[in-house]
């Protein structure tokens, strides 16, 4: 099956340093990836859609500078948090589409992040 | 109007009872339909994908997909108490790379 791997599981991080996550198919190779934000008792969020090759493509309301993706090779995608606040505290998810476009999406484990 | 709703809940059904959860999308081009089941503190984890009009089952869960109504629903048959979590409703918005729209989430509560 499908697997994505993303890292750190949780970090903690003072208050104006950047925080840099990763998200890596394991077994297919992913041209697209999505990055997620989801606060406590709420639903998911997306953030951001990561093309391999180009630039990500944010949702409204998403800085792009202070969300930082690459997507360098076709099996990993990055998230760089930018001088991170408390109030970017949250839980970070990635997902992947494959390994077959009617395969459905897989998620990374996601990654908690507080800011203090 | 939310481009995939859902109740938030809580329902709650007592053991062995079948739960029903409901979603609606706004999208009409929309063609694929997910059930996703997270836990607290964890990442989602696929229960059902469907993507033609009708029922689809496996085990004890049924994807019930209505194009017409734009509506998708997720029947949990013989609930157990490991069922409790929250279910999300996701639609892959049509003529957006393949973006996944979540649903609020219900989050069910399954009493022994």
């Amino acid at each position: 099956g499908a697997v994505v791997s993303q890292h750190p599981s949780r970090v903690i991080c003072k208050s104006g340093t950047s925080v840099k996550i990763e998200c890596r198919s394991l077994d297919f190779q992913a041209t697209t990836m999505f990055w997620y934000r989801q606060f406590p008792k709420q639903s998911l969020m997306l953030m951001a859609t990561s093309n391999e090759g180009s630039k990500a493509t944010y949702e409204q309301g998403v800085e792009k500078d202070k969300f930082l993706i690459n997507h360098a090779s076709l099996t990993l995608s990055t998230l760089t948090v930018t001088s991170a606040h408390p109030e970017d505290s949250s839980f970070y998810i990635c997902s992947a589409r494959g390994p077959r476009t009617n395969y459905g999406y897989t998620f990374g484990s996601g990654t908690r992040l507080t800011v203090v | 109007q939310k481009e995939v709703e859902q109740n938030s809940g809580p329902l709650s059904v007592p053991e062995g009872a079948i739960a029903s959860l409901n979603c609606t999308y706004s999208d009409r081009v929309s063609q694929s339909f997910f059930w996703y089941r997270q836990y607290s503190g964890k990442s989602p984890e696929l229960i059902m994908s469907i993507y033609s009009n009708g029922d689809k089952e496996d085990g004890r869960f049924t994807a019930q997909l209505n194009k017409a109504s734009q509506y998708v629903s997720l029947l949990i048959r013989d609930s157990q108490p490991s069922d409790s979590a929250t279910y999300l409703c996701a639609v892959n918005i049509g003529n957006q790379g393949g973006k996944l729209i979540f649903g609020q989430g219900t989050e069910l509560s399954v009493k022994p």
